[in-house]
């Protein structure tokens, strides 16, 4: 069964807004990542965060990792249109990395 | 930088056909991975390797058998395909420090079984 689950499945927001996107999982993990796919293309790597790790920024990202509730969350700020993509947690367990569902992002001009 | 290339794109197959969609890394990474995407859903792993002469069974393995001989290649064979087998397959590698690391993706083969 996939290890991550993404909440909400889709969201849609205006440009300029930020957007949450949250992953539960549920065994233990090296880390977790997230990761960006446009329409028909393959995925993208946006940010890692290890277990050891609470919080991560890149950029427009802020990514954060609570190990005692197996939770994630992904805040893209202040979005843009280009950011309209699926968006997918992914855990490594010792090299057998597991990926959830996604979350669908329409950011509307 | 030709990065993970994945070969065919786009390929029909009738039930009971066999095929091997190929993969290819120049980034010297020593784990590579093959996933399927269906509608609706996120990737499952296949199979993974984490260096040639080395492999081992993801999530849905049954269907499919894979090798690696070299660093740089990993194909993924359909030995007698089935409708359940249409999806797009990708395929990822990356450097081993400790943990898996960050996955770069080939731009998937989309796999129809008539």
């Amino acid at each position: 069964s996939q290890q991550g689950e993404e909440d909400p499945q889709a969201l849609s927001i205006q440009e300029g807004e930020n957007a949450t996107m949250n992953c539960s999982y549920k065994t233990s993990i090296n880390n977790l990542q997230w990761y960006r796919q446009n329409s028909g293309r393959g995925l993208v790597h946006l940010i890692l965060i290890r277990s050891n790790e609470r919080e991560k920024h890149s950029g427009r990202l802020r990514v954060t990792l609570d190990t005692s509730k197996k939770s994630s969350s992904l805040l893209i700020t202040a979005s843009r249109a280009a950011d309209t993509a699926s968006y997918f947690c992914a855990t490594d367990n010792n090299n057998d990395m597991r990926f959830g569902a996604g979350t669908r992002l329409t950011v509307k001009p | 930088n030709a990065g993970v290339t994945q070969t065919p794109k786009f390929q029909v197959l009738k039930t009971g056909q066999s095929m091997t969609l190929q993969c290819a890394q120049d980034m010297n990474h020593e784990y590579m991975s093959w996933y399927r995407q269906d509608p609706g859903m996120g990737l499952r792993l296949i199979h993974y390797s984490v260096g040639a002469g080395i492999t081992d069974q993801g999530e849905v393995p049954n269907g499919y058998n894979v090798s690696r001989s070299t660093t740089e290649d990993f194909p993924l064979r359909l030995l007698s395909a089935a409708p359940s087998q249409t999806s797009v397959y990708f395929c990822a590698s990356s450097s081993l420090g400790g943990a898996a690391g960050e996955l770069f993706f080939g731009e998937g083969s989309r796999l129809t079984v008539l």
